[in-house]
């Protein structure tokens, strides 16, 4: 149980467009779902917290105009880059937990960005 | 969230247990302490959690000083599959108001087991 699927795994475009990335958990319903952004050689930074059916919450120094998520389900949330640079090439991955006050969360196998 | 301390690397050989250890000696009585593990280019894996107990699942055990303040993953018979950064993170529950419930990653242990 407590699967969370991510798509797609990987993705390459040019420089100036946007890109959309999925995450669904598949057998459990998720109120707040995470995103988070991976560099080389680096830890896990949180991007935002993603609340279904209200604004997600930003961590400092991120761009919410440029990263755009809409969690739209229990099952669903999306994060767009918007306008994609070559410094936003990074590993972006997403996690949900099941409900309840200590339930772990669980990580979606990732989305390797590269922007040319 | 309290931090944690571990060390940079480790190395086990094939079918020895692996004893990683975390440091948390600044945490708070409801957070938990949760390991996680992260083969390279894929997401983390949830291995396990505890509060105060002992823990043991599939996976691994998780022992807990009685003070709290340290705790040791053990993977009981480690395979090359293994090989992963492992990750000590404590947290509180997710109704403890404000953001606290969030994960928040150190650098990890690099766990390298040979054959």
């Amino acid at each position: 149980g407590a699967v969370v699927s991510q798509h797609p795994s990987w993705v390459i475009c040019k420089s100036g467009t946007s890109v959309k990335i999925e995450c669904r958990s598949l057998d459990f319903q998720a109120t707040t779902m995470f995103w988070y952004r991976q560099f080389p050689k680096q830890s896990l930074m949180l991007m935002a917290t993603s609340n279904e059916g209200s604004k997600a919450t930003y961590e400092q120094g991120v761009e919410k105009d440029k990263f755009l998520i809409n969690h739209a389900s229990l099952t669903l949330s999306t994060l767009t880059v918007t306008s994609a640079h070559p410094e936003d090439s990074s590993f972006y991955i997403c996690s949900a937990s099941e409900q309840g006050d200590h339930q772990p969360q669980h990580f979606g196998d990732g989305t390797r960005l590269s922007i040319l | 969230d309290a931090k944690t301390t571990q060390p940079t690397s480790m190395d086990c050989a094939e079918g020895r247990a692996a004893n990683l250890p975390c440091n948390h000696s600044t945490i708070s009585g409801n957070e938990y302490v949760y390991w996680y593990r992260q083969i390279h280019s894929q997401g983390p894996q949830y291995i396990i959690h505890g509060l105060k107990n002992n823990e043991t699942n599939e996976m691994a055990s998780l022992i807990i000083t009685e003070d709290r303040k340290s705790s040791t993953l053990i993977l009981p018979h480690a395979t090359l599959r293994d090989t992963a950064v492992y990750y000590c993170i404590v947290r509180r529950p997710f109704n403890s108001g404000g953001s606290n419930y969030k994960l928040t990653f150190g650098k990890g242990t690099l766990l390298t087991v040979n054959p």
